[in-house]
C-alpha cells in the first residue's frame, strides 16, 4: 500500500494558479503499473475526479476541467504535481491525490484544503 | 459528463441492512463492469470498499457487497455498525479515457 501526502499553498488569489504536490514516501513513482490522479471535494458536495497520468506522459482530463489543468512528475523527488489555472472561488476544495490503476483508485492521501479568496 | 445519481441519505438501525444505489447511464455504469465505492469519513483519507462492481479488496469487511442491474450499481451494508456511519460514493469508468463519481451519500446509524 502506497503512502501519499498532498501539500502546497492553502491560500489562492482568484484568477492565480493553484499547484499542490503529491509526495509518494513509498513504492516507486515509475512503477508501470501505477497511475497518479487528482480529485477533489468542494464544500457540502461530493468528489470529483480531476485528471490523471502515467509516468510516460500518457494524460487522462475531467472534460469540465481541461485546458486549465496541467500533471507533471518528479521522479527524482518521488512527486507528482497538479497545476489548475484561473481559479475561481468555485475551486476552493479539498484536495486528494490518489494511485488509479485498473479503473480503481486504490491509494488516497489524507488532502489538503485550498481556499480561493482574495 | 455528469455525477451519477445516488440518494442524498440513508439511514439504518444497527444490525440492519442498507442499500446504497449508483444510477447512472449505459454510457458508464450500464456499459462496463468498472464500478468501485469508497467509504469516507470526513477528514480522513476515502477509503477502497469495492472494485469491479463486487470484488472487495482484502481487509475490507463482508459486511459490504456490491451488485449491478443495467445501469444501475448498489452497495448493500448488512449488520450495521456505528462505525459504518459516513459518506459513500460510487465511481464508475465512463468511456473515452474518463470516469465519475456518484454524488455522495450520507449513511446515519440511528
Amino acid at each position: 500500500q502506497l503512502q501519499l501526502q498532498e501539500s502546497g499553498p492553502g491560500l489562492v488569489r482568484p484568477s492565480e494558479t493553484l499547484s499542490l504536490t503529491c509526495t509518494v514516501s513509498t513504492g516507486s513513482i515509475t512503477n508501470s503499473r501505477y497511475f497518479w490522479a487528482w480529485i477533489r471535494q468542494s464544500p457540502g458536495k461530493g468528489l470529483q475526479w480531476i485528471g490523471t497520468f502515467h509516468s510516460r506522459g500518457t494524460t487522462f482530463y475531467n472534460p469540465a476541467l481541461k485546458g486549465r489543468v496541467t500533471l507533471s512528475i518528479d521522479t527524482s523527488n518521488s512527486q507528482f504535481s497538479l497545476k489548475l489555472s484561473a481559479v475561481t472561488a468555485a475551486d476552493t476544495a479539498v484536495y486528494y491525490c490518489a494511485t488509479h490503476y485498473d479503473h480503481i483508485l486504490h491509494d488516497w492521501g489524507q488532502g489538503t484544503l485550498v481556499t480561493v479568496s482574495a | 459528463q455528469s455525477a451519477l445519481t445516488q440518494p442524498r441519505s440513508v439511514s439504518g438501525s444497527p444490525g440492519q441492512s442498507v442499500t446504497i444505489s449508483c444510477t447512472g447511464t449505459n454510457s458508464d455504469v450500464g456499459g462496463y463492469n468498472f464500478v468501485s465505492w469508497y467509504q469516507h469519513h470526513p477528514g480522513k483519507a476515502p477509503k477502497l470498499l469495492i472494485s469491479d462492481v463486487t470484488k472487495r479488496p482484502s481487509g475490507v469487511s463482508d459486511r459490504f457487497s456490491g451488485s449491478k442491474s443495467a445501469d444501475t450499481a448498489s452497495l448493500t451494508i448488512s449488520g450495521l455498525q456505528a462505525e459504518d456511519e459516513a459518506d459513500y460514493y460510487c465511481w464508475s469508468f465512463a468511456g473515452s479515457d474518463t470516469w465519475v463519481f456518484g454524488g455522495g451519500t450520507k449513511l446515519t446509524v440511528l
